[in-house]
């Protein structure tokens, strides 16, 4: 079963403008992740941030985790064309060897020129 | 190519037939993952294996379904007797774990299974 959701299921920007996703999730974790996928491939993996973290920039990707809300967001700033893409988070459980990842129903996002 | 690669990338068969996928993680990775991801959906888990060791099973691996990962290198997926209902793209993922437990997945381009 999906572990959680994301919010919006869908999303259609222009290029240049910023776009955020959510993700809810249930239970306790030891980290979460946001994944790419590209119609019909596999996933690329973005970004990780620990379950005593709060923040985490990596380029244009910022990642927040709030675990009192057991809830992360995603913010893709400037936004490209090439961006387009489904966005899933992913859940590590609490564990003490993390091992499989939970995923969420994902967000489409759609980048015009 | 050093990435997590499957083997076919899209199969179709015919109801009752049985199928068998491969998976060639990264080969530094003790950790392999199979994922099942039905259109419109996220990946669902399968199984794990660490090393050669099938550790943990969905309620989702019926037993039609059967992975083997013999000494701990590439695996296999096999899917007795398939059913419309067994048409998904079937995901492999391989990962190592760090300091601190976490385990970054690297997944491979899946296997399109359509069952006829």
């Amino acid at each position: 079963s999906q572990q959680g959701e994301e919010d919006p299921q869908a999303l259609s920007i222009q290029e240049g403008e910023n776009a955020t996703m959510n993700c809810s999730y249930k239970t306790s974790i030891n980290n979460l992740q946001w994944y790419r996928q590209n119609s019909g491939r596999g996933l690329v993996h973005l970004i990780l941030i620990r379950s005593n973290e709060r923040e985490k920039h990596s380029g244009r990707l910022r990642v927040t985790l709030d675990t009192s809300k057991k809830s992360s967001s995603l913010l893709i700033t400037a936004s490209r064309a090439a961006d387009t893409a489904s966005y899933f988070c992913a859940t590590a459980p609490y564990t003490g060897t993390a091992s499989k990842l939970t995923f969420g129903t994902g967000t489409r996002l759609q980048v015009t020129l | 190519d050093t990435g997590v690669s499957q083997d076919p990338r899209h199969k179709i068969t015919k109801r009752g037939q049985n199928v068998t996928f491969r998976c060639d993680p990264i080969s530094e990775h003790n950790r392999l993952y199979w994922y099942r991801q039905t259109l419109g959906q996220g990946p669902e888990f399968l199984t794990y294996f660490q090393n050669e060791a099938q550790l943990e099973k969905s309620r989702l691996l019926s037993d039609r379904f059967s992975a083997e990962r013999p000494k701990g290198s590439f695996s296999t997926l096999e899917i007795q007797r398939t059913e419309q209902g067994d048409s998904a793209m079937y995901l492999c993922a391989s990962s190592t774990v760090r300091t601190g437990g976490d385990t970054e997945a690297f997944f491979g381009q899946g296997t399109r299974l359509t069952v006829v």
